[in-house]
């Protein structure tokens, strides 16, 4: 069974910059895994902001950008903002399925 | 206004039947890829199936936990996707959004599915 795990939660200070990541237990990710990242605050849906490891939506805001880190596809908020607090998952591509994070509780204060 | 509105959530009895429909607009449908994805109340997303494009077979893939049980298809002359639930288990009560692939990366609000004796 694949599991991809993330951080739990993390908190940053507005203005700050913070890294969120995403492993498989089948190894390294790569572009292969196609990792996509996913904002979702409390009590609304789910909001793409990254897909195809970097490649941002036209409402994703500068401030997001992903990447492969040391075998695993990130996520890094710059100059981070309290309306950035949030749930965010990763979403990774194995084969014909897809794979959620158990998602980051991003705290920002 | 791009958009994707899921509907026919409800209660159901453990063992029985419900068909979710997911109306798009503002983008071209039949050219994409769709998804369906639920979030247990309190808990994470769990990806669910997928359905490729008519020119594509409109081959459909399936997580583990309802292969077998569900069935997702769509009409793309009415852009409606379906996911067809049958067998329902206390387990699949969940929010059930309906999205695009990556690329577009567009979801729905989602509609709530209550499977209770």
């Amino acid at each position: 069974q694949t599991v991809v795990t993330q951080e739990p939660s993390l908190t940053v200070s507005p203005g700050g910059t913070v890294t969120l990541t995403c492993a498989s237990n089948t190894g390294a990710v790569t572009s292969d895994y196609y990792p996509n990242w996913v904002q979702q605050k409390p009590g609304q849906a789910p909001r793409s902001l990254i897909y195809s490891t970097s490649k941002k939506h036209s409402w994703t805001p500068a401030r997001f950008s992903g990447s492969l880190l040391g075998g695993k596809a990130a996520l890094t908020l710059s100059g981070v903002q309290t309306e950035d607090e949030a749930e965010y998952y990763c979403l990774l591509y194995h084969g014909v399925a897809q794979v959620f994070g158990g998602g980051t509780k991003l705290t920002v204060l | 206004e791009v958009q994707l509105l899921e509907s026919g959530g409800g209660l159901v009895k453990p063992g029985g039947s419900l068909r979710l429909s997911c109306a798009a607009s503002g983008f071209i449908f039949s050219s994409a890829w769709m998804n369906w994805v639920r979030q247990a109340p309190g808990k994470g997303l769990e990806w669910v199936g997928r359905i490729r494009r008519k020119v594509d077979d409109e081959a459909t893939d399936y997580a583990a936990p309802v292969q077998g049980r569900f069935t997702v298809s769509r009409d793309d002359s009415k852009n409606i996707l379906y996911l067809q639930m049958n067998s329902l288990k206390t387990e699949d009560t969940a929010v059930y959004y309906c999205t695009t692939g990556s690329d577009e990366g567009i979801w729905g609000q989602g509609t709530m599915v209550t499977v209770s004796s």
